[in-house]
């Protein structure tokens, strides 16, 4: 069965840019996580969708920040305009169950670089 | 004070011996506990969750739980060159959040 599949693997990207981050989760999976890793702060949860739908946002720094889930398979988050702080990998995890019950299975994640 | 609190390590220790790696949490209506390790440039997985008071083994794993002290611990017995890698302690919150820790790297040399 496949993973959970994240792209792109890289980004570099300049200040001011639109970056848009894709999530494809493990099928039949109900939960989908978006996390945000750096040094300073750790894994950060960002927002959670359970059957496609926004539980929790409360995690999203700013509005520059926007996520959607638009069915089962797919998820995509958006920063406009991006921000060198906003460097860090980002990732996506799945959970079989509803609701978040700390079982996640996380995707090899997407390195942004904001110059 | 942070949610979750785990020492950044590195913490060495030699092939065969015990590795402990400890973790503290400040919210005490948790009741849900994770390990997850992290190898560098790679994605967390998961590894041990525990959810009662006391020890849970699996393998060379050993989780214990101490929700009166809110203290979370994981052992690894006869520690391999393998398992040099970032541990994550994870806590659901009362939010339904998983917050995880900052991690402890842990270095097994040969």
């Amino acid at each position: 069965d496949a993973g959970v599949i994240q792209s792109p693997r890289h980004e570099v990207t300049e200040m001011g840019q639109e970056v848009t981050l894709r999530c494809k989760p493990i099928s039949g999976h109900n939960s989908l996580f978006w996390y945000r890793q750096t040094m300073m702060r750790g894994l950060e949860l960002l927002i959670y969708f359970n059957n496609n739908v926004p539980i929790d946002d409360s995690g999203m720094p700013e509005d520059r920040f926007s996520a959607k889930m638009p069915n089962a398979s797919f998820s995509t988050l958006k920063i406009q305009p991006s921000e060198p702080r906003d460097s860090a990998v980002y990732f996506c995890a799945s959970s079989r169950r509803q609701g978040n019950t700390g079982e996640l299975f996380f995707g090899e994640g997407s390195r942004l670089t904001v110059l | 004070q942070k949610e979750v609190e785990q020492n950044s390590g590195p913490l060495s220790v030699p092939e065969g011996a015990i590795a402990s790696l400890n973790c503290t949490y400040s919210d005490r209506v948790s009741q849900s506990f994770f390990w997850y390790r992290q190898y560098s440039g790679k994605s967390p997985e998961l590894i041990m969750s525990i959810y009662s008071n006391g020890d849970k083994e699996d393998g060379r794993f050993t989780a214990q739980l101490n929700k009166a002290s809110q203290y979370v611990s994981l052992l690894i017995r006869d520690s391999q060159p393998s398992d040099s890698a970032t541990y994550l302690c994870a806590v659901m919150s009362n939010t339904d959040k998983l917050i995880f820790g900052t991690g402890t790297r842990l270095q097994v040399f040969p």
